[in-house]
């Protein structure tokens, strides 16, 4: 199993450019979740989706955030326009629904930095 | 104030020694209970979930669940230089069916001195 699949791993772009971070569970998996990591805030969920619908989106910063997951197999998290407070480590993470663990399996992460 | 509180760190041990992580909860219906490893520029890995209160021990971990006293930990026996690491304790509330939130602590920062 070739586990979460992130692109890029890194991103480097201006403040006021739209950024699109993609994301590919792995196979099988019915969850899908967008964190954003940085040293202050830790961990924090943006939204996830359960079989390709969003269940919860609470955790979205503002209306510059928006993520789709068009199918089972593909999701993407877009910022438009990017300002440098959202510079951070942003993870994808899949997990079955069929586990009885909850265990969410974590990408490897793209790390953003607006300038 | 933050729903998971774990001690920020860095905690220092010998190689050899038993670690001990601590977190607490604010939310009583909180249901089920993750530690999560991540190395430094690494993403996060599960390494014990525990839902019942006692103990789980599972080879050198062993995670304990306190609900009445809102308080989960994770002790690591025969600590190793391998297990120098961040811990990050997770939290997952009770809700629908569909449910796959977890609220997490912001971590500690765990040194094992060979």
């Amino acid at each position: 199993d070739a586990g979460v699949i992130q692109s890029p791993r890194h991103e480097v772009t201006e403040m006021g450019q739209e950024v699109t971070l993609r994301c590919k569970p792995i196979s099988g998996h019915d969850y899908l979740f967008w964190y954003r990591q940085t040293m202050m805030r830790g961990l924090e969920l943006l939204i996830y989706f359960n079989n390709n619908v969003p269940i919860d989106d609470s955790g979205m910063p503002e209306d510059r955030f928006s993520a789709k997951m068009p199918n089972a197999s593909f999701s993407t998290l877009k910022i438009q326009p990017s300002e440098p407070r959202d510079s951070a480590v942003y993870f994808c993470a899949s997990s079955s629904g069929l586990a009885t663990s909850n265990e969410q399996f974590f990408g490897p992460g793209t790390r953003l930095t607006v300038l | 104030q933050k729903e998971v509180e774990q001690n920020s760190g860095p905690l220092s041990v010998p190689e050899g020694a038993i670690a001990s992580l601590n977190c607490t909860y604010s939310d009583r219906v909180s249901q089920s209970f993750f530690w999560y490893r991540q190395y430094s520029g690494k993403s996060p890995e599960l390494i014990m979930s525990i839902y019942s209160n006692g103990d789980k021990e599972d080879g050198r971990f062993t995670a304990q669940l306190n609900k009445a006293s809102q308080y989960v930990s994770l002790l690591i026996r025969d600590s190793q230089p391998s297990d120098s690491a961040t811990y990050l304790c997770a939290v997952k509330l009770l809700g629908a069916g569909n449910n796959r939130k977890l609220i997490w602590g912001l971590g500690t920062s765990l040194a094992v001195n060979p």
